[in-house]
């Protein structure tokens, strides 16, 4: 079945400095999405992709989806500590049917 | 506006009671709906989605179930509950004009 894999699983870094998260599936995507959850809370969304190439920035976030349609990156510009959560992936594939999560990578900011 | 509740928001329970926690949405219809179960520090496992009233698919073979009693409530239930229950249970939907996922504030469940 469908496999959606993130690296790192864990990443400290200090305040001010970037961040970057790896998305990969095993099978071509319709579309992806990324989802941000606080300590204690739950996921929310934050974004879906949908083109090859695609490149969507929300302020410090850019959001990029790769040209087979299998792999995406979220990178952050000067973490700040508002930045904290875990962060997933989501990807559907091309038959509409299957919606899998990846395990998240977890970021933690320094003050 | 579209609204996802869920409840109770904690919940503590012996091993071998039984469990039934509720997810109701408000604000839109034929939604899709979801059962996901988080372990502390880990990623989301989807355990049941549902097209439909009555209709459950199950991803994993488990001692939990699922009913859809009405078309904007979803409920997860056990017979008995094991250890290996205990967790972050959250509820999700989306429809199909959209791919978002909207989740509930989560049921964290603690079975001793």
């Amino acid at each position: 079945g469908q496999q959606v894999m993130q690296i790192p699983q864990y990443q400290h870094v200090q305040e001010g400095e970037d961040f970057t998260t790896y998305c990969n599936s095993s099978t071509t995507l319709s579309n992806i999405q990324w989802y941000k959850q606080r300590p204690g809370g739950h996921p929310v969304f934050l974004i879906q992709l949908v083109k090859s190439g695609e490149v969507k920035k929300q302020k410090r976030l850019t959001f990029q989806f790769g040209e087979a349609k299998k792999n995406s990156s979220l990178h952050i510009t000067a973490t700040q500590t508002t930045d904290v959560g875990t962060y997933f992936c989501a990807g559907r594939d091309n038959y509409g049917q299957n919606f899998v999560f990846g395990p998240g990578t977890r970021l933690s900011v320094l003050p | 506006s579209q609204t996802i509740h869920q409840w109770p928001a904690t919940l503590v329970q012996p091993v071998g009671s039984p469990l039934s926690l509720e997810c109701t949405v408000e604000g839109t219809s034929n939604p899709n709906l979801y059962w996901y179960r988080q372990a502390a520090g880990r990623g989301l496992q989807l355990l049941f989605y549902s097209v439909g009233i009555g209709q459950i698919s199950s991803e994993v073979p488990q001692n939990l179930s699922a009913s859809r009693p009405q078309d904007r409530q979803f409920i997860l239930s056990s017979k008995k509950l094991l250890l290996s229950d205990s967790g972050f249970y959250l509820c999700a939907f989306d429809r199909a004009d959209y791919n978002e996922q909207f989740f509930g504030p989560g049921t964290r469940l603690t079975v001793l």
